[in-house]
């Protein structure tokens, strides 16, 4: 059975930093496209980032890009989203994905990430 | 701020259809696949159309895609009081070098 459980959210400041996991089970990370899409409170969809299936080529979205890094460990089977320098702007429910347009689409149930002083 | 545009609202009665407009430009929907998805509140979303037209599993056939130009639609028939939802429209941005969502549409069913 599938299965993708986000963690790693929480209450940071502004210029801090968060890393975001995604534990995937029964499908191999090797085989689909992975994302990250983020939802603010009460606002709508918003894509982050992409990682293909052999890991070769990463994308990540205007607003994040040199902040935030997507990465992955083929053996724990886990996807990651590496955020840094924060913003207030940064607040919201983060989804992995897996098949964001294949078809085939996951979603996690999202972690949330709250950027306050 | 979406480079993708929705109307904010669309409603219609049990049984009725309503279609959702999406527009964009010539480095999105123009030169790419239109992808559509269905967020009932609370929950996380899910995909109704891939490329433009197609209906992944299980999907029912009420829903339809369609792109013509710049500009793509989501048609629901046969409305039911589990339509009432968010839509986005997503698609490819060849400028900005990722996915941009659309501003999202909340169905009611009246």
């Amino acid at each position: 059975e599938v299965g993708m459980v986000e963690s790693g959210g929480g209450l940071v400041q502004p210029g801090g930093s968060l890393r975001l996991s995604c534990a995937a089970s029964g499908f191999t990370l090797r085989s689909y496209w992975m994302h990250w899409v983020r939802q603010a409170p009460g606002k709508g969809l918003v894509w982050v980032a992409r990682m293909n299936e052999d890991g070769s080529r990463t994308d990540h979205a205007d607003s994040v890009r040199g902040r935030f890094t997507i990465s992955r460990d083929i053996a724990t089977s886990t996807l990651y989203l590496q955020m840094n320098s924060l913003r207030v702007e940064d607040t919201a429910v983060y989804y992995c994905v897996r098949d964001f347009v294949g078809g085939d689409d996951y979603w996690g149930q999202g972690t949330l990430v709250t950027v306050s002083s | 701020q979406s480079v993708l545009t929705q109307p904010p609202s669309a409603s219609g009665t049990p049984g009725q259809g309503v279609t959702i407009s999406c527009s964009g430009s010539s480095s999105n929907i123009g030169n790419d696949n239109v992808y559509w998805y269905r967020q009932i509140p609370g929950t996380a979303p899910k995909l109704l159309i891939y490329k433009n037209y197609q209906r992944p599993s299980g999907v029912p056939d009420r829903f339809s895609g369609s792109k013509s130009g710049t500009s793509a639609s989501l048609a629901i028939s046969g409305l039911r009081s589990e339509d009432e939802a968010d839509y986005y429209c997503v698609g490819w941005d060849g400028s900005l070098g990722g996915y941009v969502f659309g501003t999202g549409t909340k169905v009611t069913v009246l």
